[in-house]
């Protein structure tokens, strides 16, 4: 079974300039989520889609932060303008039913300078 | 809201020795599910072990368990016989039943000396 894919594995850009990151869940998976995790912190949710409704995004700073599953399948998530610090790993999970393993992928990591 | 705390920012063990990493959790909630999770350097989250809050049993997977105890909120994982490959940071989580959010502690940093 083909795990939770995200790209681009590694990304730098300069301050105010803007950045997407890809997610495709595991296949069948309804539930995707968004994790913005900070160097020497636990992850922190920005976004949870339930198919390709959005069920919680309140920790998305939606002046620059945005995020949209147009299929219910794959999703994608934006930054702009980005600032310094919100450079981080981008973590993508996925879930099958409620209450089931969360999975999670690779990550993305995001150096703005 | 739910939180989760990791009291223990890094702990050391000697290789093949037993460790238990600290986690406790608030909630009012009676139905939720536990997580640890351990992230290597490059940062994928790796599911070690799951909890059910209506089991008592305390959930075990190989070299690792849990001591789970509802009453006093709390979660910590022992690791029997650790391996270099054990180090990592570890991150203990709590997820609703009811919404379904992950929250996660702020780590525990393991290292294994050999």
């Amino acid at each position: 079974e083909a795990g939770v894919a995200q790209s681009p594995r590694y990304k730098i850009i300069e301050k105010r300039q803007s950045v997407a990151f890809w997610c495709n869940p595991i296949s069948g998976h309804a539930t995707l989520y968004w994790y913005q995790q900070i160097l020497g912190q636990g992850p922190k949710l920005l976004i949870q889609f339930q198919n390709n409704g959005v069920v919680d995004d309140s920790q998305l700073p939606k002046d620059r932060f945005s995020a949209e599953r147009l299929k219910g399948v794959d999703s994608t998530l934006k930054i702009q303008p980005a600032k310094l610090e919100d450079s981080a790993v981008y973590l993508c999970a996925s879930s099958y039913l409620q209450g089931n393993t969360i999975y999670f992928g690779e990550g993305s990591w995001l150096t703005v300078v | 809201a739910q939180t989760v705390t990791q009291s223990q920012p890094e702990m050391s063990v000697q290789e093949a020795e037993t460790v238990t990493l600290s986690c406790t959790y608030d909630t009012s909630e009676s139905d939720y599910y536990l997580f640890w999770y351990k992230q290597p350097p490059s940062r994928q989250m790796i599911l070690v072990i799951r909890q059910e809050a209506y089991k008592q049993q305390n959930a075990t997977e190989n070299r690792f368990s849990v001591n789970f105890q509802k009453a006093a909120k709390s979660f910590s994982l022992k690791i029997s016989d650790s391996q270099l490959g054990d180090a990592a940071m570890y991150f203990c989580a709590y997820r609703s039943a009811g919404d379904d959010k992950i929250i996660f502690g702020k780590g525990t940093r393991l290292h294994i000396l050999p």
